[in-house]
């Protein structure tokens, strides 16, 4: 079964700087997707990036990017130019390649920014 | 608007009530799903289904009944609500594809008291 684990539960970062979240995952197949999504206090789950496991150039999206290690099935977010509003929970995902295939979570980790 | 729709946001109960917790989605998506969210549990799949008609069992099933009649629609059934069932519950859906993007509804806040 696939596993995502994310071991940080808390990180706080300073406003204007950068933070990286980590997340690792154990899967025995070569094709999936990994996604990270955002919820703020109001629950609302926002996906902020994904990446899809052929492709080796990394993701990014505005100040987020990922830096995705296939071998080492390792997955993390890189926040740059903190903003408050980024304070969230953040969840890492995977999702096996395939039609409707099941959407596996973390358990999530608390990003507060300090101003 | 298009989008995953639940009802209720809100719902407090007593132990052994039951209840239905709905979805619905308006985008023709075949895979809908449900999870349950709790501190530091992250979120936990319930059931999914991957079309009208088809339904299984996700990680956490027990004490919890789904049907899928419709395309549009995916309840979720509370048959005797017990104490342990207090949690924030999120309805998606996705379209065919595994990279394509999963639709959540706003969740619903459940307690039972």
């Amino acid at each position: 079964a696939q596993t995502v684990t994310q071991s940080q539960p808390e990180m706080s970062v300073q406003e204007a700087e950068t933070v990286t979240l980590s997340c690792t995952y154990d899967t025995s197949e070569s094709d999936y997707y990994l996604f990270w999504y955002k919820q703020p206090p109001s629950r609302q789950m926002i996906l902020v990036i994904r990446q899809e496991a052929y492709k080796q150039q990394n993701a990014t999206e505005n100040r987020f990017s990922v830096n995705f290690q296939k071998a080492a099935k390792s997955f993390s977010l890189k926040i740059s130019d903190s903003q408050l509003g980024d304070a969230a929970m953040y969840f890492c995902a995977y999702r096996r390649a395939g039609a409707n295939s099941k959407l596996t979570f973390g358990k999530g980790i608390t990003l507060s920014v300090r101003p | 608007n298009a989008g995953v729709t639940q009802t209720p946001k809100f719902q407090v109960l007593k132990t052994g009530q039951s209840m239905t917790l709905q979805c619905a989605q308006d985008m023709n998506h075949e895979y809908m799903s449900w999870y349950r969210q709790d501190p530091g549990m992250g979120l936990r799949l319930i059931h999914y289904s991957v079309g009208a008609g088809i339904t299984d069992q996700g990680e956490v099933p027990n004490g919890y009944n789904v049907s899928r009649s419709t395309t549009e629609d995916f309840p979720l059934r509370l048959l005797s609500a017990a104490p342990s069932q207090t949690s924030v519950y999120f309805c998606a859906s996705v379209g065919r594809g595994a990279g394509n993007t999963i639709y959540f509804g706003e969740g619903s806040w459940l307690t039972v008291v």
